[in-house]
Protein backbone atom coordinates (compact mmCIF):
# COMPACT_ATOMS: atom_id res chain seq x y z
CA UNK A 1 0.00 0.00 0.00
CA UNK A 2 1.07 3.94 -0.19
CA UNK A 3 1.36 5.77 3.12
CA UNK A 4 2.45 9.24 3.63
CA UNK A 5 2.24 10.71 6.88
CA UNK A 6 2.45 13.76 8.02
CA UNK A 7 1.16 16.00 11.36
CA UNK A 8 -2.33 17.81 10.66
CA UNK A 9 -1.25 20.94 12.34
CA UNK A 10 1.83 22.89 13.42
CA UNK A 11 1.89 26.57 15.05
CA UNK A 12 5.16 28.83 15.15
CA UNK A 13 6.33 32.18 16.32
CA UNK A 14 7.20 34.93 13.82
CA UNK A 15 11.42 34.86 13.31
CA UNK A 16 11.26 31.46 14.64
CA UNK A 17 12.40 27.67 13.27
CA UNK A 18 9.88 24.82 12.32
CA UNK A 19 10.30 21.54 10.89
CA UNK A 20 7.64 19.34 9.03
CA UNK A 21 8.39 15.68 9.20
CA UNK A 22 6.82 13.42 6.46
CA UNK A 23 7.03 9.77 6.48
CA UNK A 24 6.16 7.28 3.67
CA UNK A 25 5.92 3.98 2.91
CA UNK A 26 5.16 3.32 -0.60
CA UNK A 27 5.90 0.59 -3.51
CA UNK A 28 8.11 2.68 -5.21
CA UNK A 29 10.27 6.15 -4.68
CA UNK A 30 11.32 8.26 -7.39
CA UNK A 31 12.17 11.54 -5.70
CA UNK A 32 10.12 13.49 -2.80
CA UNK A 33 8.67 16.78 -3.78
CA UNK A 34 7.46 19.34 -1.13
CA UNK A 35 4.98 21.91 -2.36
CA UNK A 36 3.32 25.18 -0.25
CA UNK A 37 -0.63 25.71 -0.77
CA UNK A 38 -2.08 28.77 0.28
CA UNK A 39 -6.23 28.71 1.02
CA UNK A 40 -7.88 29.02 -2.28
CA UNK A 41 -4.93 28.88 -4.50
CA UNK A 42 -2.49 26.28 -6.28
CA UNK A 43 0.43 23.95 -4.32
CA UNK A 44 3.80 25.79 -5.44
CA UNK A 45 7.04 23.72 -5.99
CA UNK A 46 9.35 24.44 -2.82
CA UNK A 47 11.57 21.88 -3.22
CA UNK A 48 12.75 18.37 -4.78
CA UNK A 49 15.17 15.58 -2.94
CA UNK A 50 16.06 12.17 -5.09
CA UNK A 51 18.88 11.06 -2.92
CA UNK A 52 19.83 11.51 1.00
CA UNK A 53 21.06 13.89 2.43
CA UNK A 54 20.15 18.08 2.84
CA UNK A 55 19.04 20.59 0.02
CA UNK A 56 18.87 23.97 0.72
CA UNK A 57 16.96 26.77 -0.93
CA UNK A 58 17.03 30.54 0.94
CA UNK A 59 14.53 29.97 4.14
CA UNK A 60 13.77 26.66 3.01
CA UNK A 61 15.56 23.58 3.66
CA UNK A 62 14.71 19.77 2.62
CA UNK A 63 15.71 16.69 4.16
CA UNK A 64 15.66 12.71 2.94
CA UNK A 65 16.69 9.38 4.28
CA UNK A 66 14.97 7.02 2.00
CA UNK A 67 16.49 3.65 3.89
CA UNK A 68 14.16 5.62 6.74
CA UNK A 69 11.52 6.53 4.45
CA UNK A 70 11.77 9.66 6.08
CA UNK A 71 11.72 13.29 5.31
CA UNK A 72 11.89 16.88 6.52
CA UNK A 73 10.99 20.73 5.57
CA UNK A 74 12.56 22.94 7.63
CA UNK A 75 11.26 26.61 7.79
CA UNK A 76 13.66 29.31 9.03
CA UNK A 77 12.91 32.96 10.06
CA UNK A 78 9.54 32.35 9.72
CA UNK A 79 7.10 35.38 8.13
CA UNK A 80 3.71 35.89 8.38
CA UNK A 81 3.05 34.85 4.92
CA UNK A 82 4.60 31.46 5.81
CA UNK A 83 1.26 30.62 7.03
CA UNK A 84 -0.12 27.83 4.60
CA UNK A 85 -0.66 24.43 4.05
CA UNK A 86 2.23 22.37 3.53
CA UNK A 87 2.05 19.11 0.95
CA UNK A 88 4.84 16.31 1.30
CA UNK A 89 4.35 14.25 -1.89
CA UNK A 90 6.35 10.95 -3.27
CA UNK A 91 6.77 10.48 -6.74
CA UNK A 92 6.01 7.12 -8.18
CA UNK A 93 8.24 4.74 -9.43
CA UNK A 94 7.38 5.01 -13.06
CA UNK A 95 7.91 8.60 -12.34
CA UNK A 96 4.37 9.59 -13.48
CA UNK A 97 2.17 9.72 -10.66
CA UNK A 98 2.81 12.11 -7.31
CA UNK A 99 1.61 10.23 -3.86
CA UNK A 100 0.73 12.72 -1.72
CA UNK A 101 -0.02 13.73 2.33
CA UNK A 102 -2.72 15.00 3.61
CA UNK A 103 -0.81 18.34 4.26
CA UNK A 104 -0.13 20.11 7.32
CA UNK A 105 -1.14 23.39 8.36
CA UNK A 106 0.99 25.95 9.81
CA UNK A 107 0.37 28.91 11.55
CA UNK A 108 2.53 31.85 12.23
CA UNK A 109 1.69 34.24 14.60
CA UNK A 110 3.38 37.58 15.73
CA UNK B 1 8.35 31.82 -19.33
CA UNK B 2 4.56 31.12 -19.06
CA UNK B 3 3.00 28.92 -16.26
CA UNK B 4 0.84 26.05 -16.57
CA UNK B 5 -2.95 27.65 -17.78
CA UNK B 6 -5.95 25.91 -16.68
CA UNK B 7 -9.81 26.84 -18.30
CA UNK B 8 -12.19 27.33 -17.43
CA UNK B 9 -10.86 28.80 -13.47
CA UNK B 10 -14.58 28.51 -11.80
CA UNK B 11 -17.78 26.19 -13.17
CA UNK B 12 -20.66 25.19 -11.48
CA UNK B 13 -22.60 22.39 -13.21
CA UNK B 14 -25.76 20.24 -12.57
CA UNK B 15 -26.03 16.75 -11.38
CA UNK B 16 -25.94 14.28 -14.55
CA UNK B 17 -24.33 16.61 -16.93
CA UNK B 18 -20.69 16.53 -17.83
CA UNK B 19 -17.53 18.51 -17.84
CA UNK B 20 -14.36 19.18 -19.92
CA UNK B 21 -11.56 21.09 -18.22
CA UNK B 22 -8.68 22.32 -19.68
CA UNK B 23 -4.71 22.62 -19.43
CA UNK B 24 -1.83 24.31 -21.49
CA UNK B 25 1.50 22.61 -20.05
CA UNK B 26 4.44 24.78 -19.79
CA UNK B 27 5.97 25.12 -22.70
CA UNK B 28 8.50 21.88 -23.51
CA UNK B 29 6.97 19.98 -21.00
CA UNK B 30 5.51 16.86 -22.21
CA UNK B 31 3.69 15.27 -19.33
CA UNK B 32 0.54 16.00 -18.04
CA UNK B 33 -1.09 14.99 -15.03
CA UNK B 34 -4.15 15.67 -13.13
CA UNK B 35 -5.19 15.82 -9.77
CA UNK B 36 -8.59 15.84 -7.77
CA UNK B 37 -8.99 17.89 -4.25
CA UNK B 38 -11.02 17.87 -1.81
CA UNK B 39 -11.27 18.54 1.91
CA UNK B 40 -11.89 15.42 2.95
CA UNK B 41 -9.40 12.98 0.90
CA UNK B 42 -6.88 15.70 -0.15
CA UNK B 43 -4.86 15.54 -3.64
CA UNK B 44 -5.42 12.25 -5.67
CA UNK B 45 -4.01 11.26 -8.73
CA UNK B 46 -6.57 10.97 -11.59
CA UNK B 47 -4.26 10.28 -14.58
CA UNK B 48 -1.13 11.09 -16.56
CA UNK B 49 -0.18 11.82 -20.05
CA UNK B 50 3.32 11.71 -22.21
CA UNK B 51 3.56 12.08 -26.08
CA UNK B 52 -0.40 11.82 -25.82
CA UNK B 53 -0.16 8.73 -24.38
CA UNK B 54 -2.06 7.80 -20.94
CA UNK B 55 0.80 6.31 -19.23
CA UNK B 56 -1.15 6.12 -15.47
CA UNK B 57 -4.39 6.27 -14.22
CA UNK B 58 -5.39 6.41 -10.35
CA UNK B 59 -8.48 4.49 -8.59
CA UNK B 60 -11.10 6.61 -10.07
CA UNK B 61 -14.29 5.03 -12.37
CA UNK B 62 -14.38 5.55 -15.61
CA UNK B 63 -16.52 8.70 -15.94
CA UNK B 64 -13.35 9.94 -15.61
CA UNK B 65 -11.18 10.14 -18.80
CA UNK B 66 -8.54 12.60 -20.36
CA UNK B 67 -6.11 13.34 -23.69
CA UNK B 68 -3.87 14.83 -24.82
CA UNK B 69 -3.27 16.96 -27.88
CA UNK B 70 0.08 16.35 -30.54
CA UNK B 71 0.80 20.55 -29.03
CA UNK B 72 0.75 18.72 -24.81
CA UNK B 73 -2.28 20.43 -24.42
CA UNK B 74 -4.13 18.14 -22.24
CA UNK B 75 -8.30 18.18 -21.38
CA UNK B 76 -10.30 16.19 -18.88
CA UNK B 77 -13.83 15.08 -18.83
CA UNK B 78 -16.21 14.16 -16.12
CA UNK B 79 -19.73 12.56 -17.26
CA UNK B 80 -22.45 11.94 -15.45
CA UNK B 81 -21.22 14.19 -12.81
CA UNK B 82 -21.99 13.77 -9.04
CA UNK B 83 -22.38 16.12 -6.18
CA UNK B 84 -19.24 14.31 -4.72
CA UNK B 85 -17.38 15.24 -7.86
CA UNK B 86 -17.28 18.71 -6.35
CA UNK B 87 -13.66 19.64 -6.06
CA UNK B 88 -10.05 21.58 -7.39
CA UNK B 89 -9.24 19.96 -10.23
CA UNK B 90 -5.72 20.52 -10.97
CA UNK B 91 -3.28 19.79 -13.33
CA UNK B 92 0.78 19.57 -13.45
CA UNK B 93 3.12 19.68 -15.82
CA UNK B 94 7.09 18.30 -15.72
CA UNK B 95 9.46 17.74 -18.46
CA UNK B 96 8.99 14.33 -17.96
CA UNK B 97 9.51 10.96 -15.28
CA UNK B 98 12.90 12.22 -13.95
CA UNK B 99 12.08 16.20 -13.85
CA UNK B 100 13.02 17.55 -10.40
CA UNK B 101 10.15 19.95 -10.94
CA UNK B 102 6.65 19.86 -11.56
CA UNK B 103 4.65 22.62 -11.40
CA UNK B 104 0.78 22.69 -11.09
CA UNK B 105 -1.80 25.23 -12.37
CA UNK B 106 -4.08 27.46 -10.67
CA UNK B 107 -6.71 24.64 -11.06
CA UNK B 108 -10.39 24.91 -11.96
CA UNK B 109 -13.24 24.74 -9.12
CA UNK B 110 -16.19 22.36 -9.94
CA UNK B 111 -18.78 22.92 -7.81
CA UNK B 112 -21.77 20.32 -8.63
CA UNK B 113 -25.19 21.06 -7.76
Amino acid sequence: GQNIDQPTEMTATEGAIVQINCTYQTSGFNGLFWYQQHAGEAPTFLSYNVLDGLEEKGRFSSFLSRSKGYSYLLLKELQMKDSASYLCAVRDQAGTALIFGKGTTLSVSS
Amino acid sequence: KAGVTQTPRYLIKTRGQQVTLSCSPISGHRSVSWYQQTPGQGLQFLFEYFSETQRNKGNFPGRFSGRQFSNSRSEMNVSTLELGDSALYLCASSEGTAGNTIYFGEGSWLTVV
